[in-house]
């Protein structure tokens, strides 16, 4: 496609259920980002892959997130037993192989989750 | 303090003028980003700086890494312009930390 699709777009779950959100990156794109907005916050990094390399699972927030991308391509983020407080927007982004040259990122539109 | 300082936090200008928006940071960075979000909460990429200056239409970002800041600037500012604009630094490895933005209203 010619820009980072999520889904779903909009993802109401009941506490204690677990939920999965998916990005597809642009094609080519090898770092993927995953970020969420809650209500009225900044942007807060959670978790970030580069081509075959470990990925820097640092923002992350607690051991219920997860996210894995299959292929180098499409990937998952996995919340389990939701809880209250992961209501946010979850969004996606993409860019060329980082390195010696720092590349544009490309935004999803985002899965806006609630959790009630 | 956050390592990523905007100001100011809302901004109202009335449309054709100037507007700058800034950023300061407090930690050594490798790239930095303007990004805007608009109302329905898509965010667009607008520039990545490692120095210097960048010009696309209207915009201009500006930075001075020995200062540690960097500047937004929209000319002949327009209705459509208003949005939150954030930035965001790349610091160590892959982290990405933003600033808590700045909410834009460009009134006709």
């Amino acid at each position: 496609g010619a820009g980072v699709s999520q889904s779903p777009s909009n993802k109401v779950t009941e506490k204690g259920k677990d939920v999965e959100l998916r990005c597809d990156p642009i094609s080519g794109h090898t770092a993927l980002y995953w970020y969420r907005q809650s209500l009225g916050q900044g942007l807060e990094f959670l978790i970030y892959f580069q081509g075959n390399s470990a990925p820097d699972k640092s923002g992350l927030p607690s051991d219920r997130f997860s996210a894995e991308r299959t292929g180098g391509s499409v990937s998952t983020l996995t919340i389990q037993r939701t809880q209250q407080e992961d209501s946010a927007v979850y969004l996606c982004a993409s860019s060329k192989p980082s390195g010696v040259y720092n590349s544009p990122l490309h935004f999803g539109n985002g899965t806006r989750l609630t959790v009630t | 303090k956050n390592e990523v300082e905007q100001s100011p936090q809302n901004l109202t200008a009335q449309e054709g003028e100037f507007i700058t928006i800034n950023c300061s940071y407090s930690v050594g960075i490798s790239a930095l980003h303007w990004l805007q979000q608009h109302p329905g909460g898509g965010i667009v990429s607008l520039f990545m700086l490692s120095s210097g200056k960048k010009k696309h239409g209207r915009l201009i970002a500006t930075i001075n890494i020995q200062e540690k800041h960097s500047s937004l600037h929209i000319t002949a500012s327009h209705p459509r312009d208003s949005a939150v604009y954030i930035c965001a630094v790349k610091t160590s490895g892959s982290r990405l930390t933003f600033g808590e933005g700045t909410q834009l209203t460009v009134n006709p």
